[in-house]
Order: structure tokens, then C-alpha cells, then sequence
């Protein structure tokens, strides 16, 4: 859906360094969701927000950093990369944690 | 936490057949399910949903059936074409630590329709 894009589509960088995927929604969408796709492991919860100034943890927070300063933004930082971190990270948002949820076009991160 | 269980992880069927994907949840809280459809590079696209109100749920040729009691639920495609071929995944939404909610994913089912 055009509604939410994500940026860079594609992104190579080295272990060690700092890497800022940026998510940005035009829906007003309350809640905002970062994944990471890897094969066999379907999609993972790294963290969430259900509003602006309120983030939280998923299933596999360790290594990534993000904020919320404003509604329609959802940068996911990782602070120091790790070659384990190479996936496609897809960025979503939806009304409620409990609604459908719209998903980006995706990231694809190689770390060497 | 919740955890959803997705089987097959891999199905051939030919064109024409019909196609059943099942899921199983943990959280007896969830009560949500959606299912999204990923093309090749693409990103995922909810295809159905159902509420845990709600038995049975049909759009065209895609069905989604709920069994709370046994906490799984099913994707049942018909008249499958090649144009079906992706991978399918299920969810279930979960009340995270914070009281707020959030979907588990299962692992995915590729499909693929033989012409």
C-alpha cells in the first residue's frame, strides 16, 4: 500500500556500524510494527509503538534501538551491526494491535 | 508467549484442487487471526482475517475456519490457479506484557499451483 514506505530498499553495510531504517505513514495509524524476515522463521517482532512516545519490545529486541517523536514516523536503529542482523525488514501499521496491519515494502540489509 | 504453529511448510497442489493450510495457537486470549499472502519479493498482504466471535468467514474462492476450543485455525483455498502460488502466513494476536496487543506469525507455507 502506498500509504506506508520504507527507505532505503536496499542497504549494504559493514559489521559494526550504525544503520537507521526509516518507516513513514500517511494513514494516521496508531500503531506502528518493525519485523525481520528470515527464511523458516516467518515474520519476528523486533518492536513496536502504539502511539507517539510509547515503544516496546517484541520478540527479538536485542541490537535494535527505534523511536517515536512523531505519529507517522518509526526510525528501527541498529546501534553496532552484527552479521546475524542481515534480513529483509519490514515496517507495518494498523489502527489497533488488534487490526489488520499494513506493511511497507521492505528492507533488504546485508551486513559483511 | 504465544506461539503459532504453521503446517505444511511446503504444498504442491494442481490446479483446479483445493489447497488447506492449518494453524495452531497457544494464548487462549488471542482473538484475532489474519492471514497474508507474500508474493516472490513482495511484501505480505492480508488476504482474510476472522475474529474469534466468529466460526466461519468465506470471501470468494479463500475460506478461514476457527476452533477455539482445540486454538487452531485453517485457510482453505478452492479452485486453486497459478496465480495463488506464494507463501501464505498465519497470526494470532496476543496481549503482550503491556496489556497491549500485538500478532505472532507463524512460519509460512510456500504453495505452489502446478498448471
Amino acid at each position: 500500500d502506498a500509504g506506508i514506505t520504507q527507505s532505503p530498499r536496499y542497504k549494504i553495510t559493514e559489521t559494526g556500524r550504525q544503520v537507521t531504517l526509516m518507516c513513514h505513514q500517511t494513514w494516521s495509524h496508531s500503531y506502528m510494527f518493525w519485523y525481520r524476515q528470515d527464511l523458516g522463521h516467518g515474520l519476528r517482532l523486533i518492536y513496536y509503538s502504539a502511539a507517539a512516545d510509547i515503544t516496546d519490545k517484541g520478540e527479538v529486541p536485542d541490537g535494535y534501538v527505534v523511536s517515536r517523536s512523531k505519529t507517522e514516523n518509526f526510525p528501527l536503529t541498529l546501534e553496532s551491526a552484527t552479521r546475524s542482523q542481515t534480513s529483509v525488514y519490514f515496517c507495518a501499521s494498523s489502527d489497533t494491535g488488534n487490526q489488520p496491519q499494513h506493511f511497507g515494502d521492505g528492507t533488504r540489509l546485508s551486513i559483511l | 508467549g504465544e506461539n503459532v504453529e504453521q503446517h505444511p511448510s511446503t504444498l504442491s497442489v494442481q490446479e483446479g484442487d483445493s489447497a488447506v493450510i492449518k494453524c495452531t495457537y497457544s494464548d487462549s486470549a488471542s482473538n484475532y487471526f489474519p492471514w497474508y499472502k507474500q508474493e516472490l519479493g513482495k511484501r505480505p498482504q492480508l488476504i482474510i482475517d476472522i475474529r474469534s466471535n466468529v466460526g466461519e468467514k468465506k470471501d470468494q474462492r479463500i475460506a478461514v475456519t476457527l476452533n477455539k476450543t482445540a486454538k487452531h485455525f485453517s485457510l482453505h483455498i478452492t479452485e486453486t490457479q497459478p496465480e495463488d502460488s506464494a507463501v501464505y502466513f498465519c497470526a494470532a494476536s496476543r496481549r503482550m506484557d503491556t496489556g497491549r496487543r500485538a500478532l505472532t506469525f507463524g512460519s509460512g507455507t510456500r504453495l505452489q499451483v502446478q498448471p
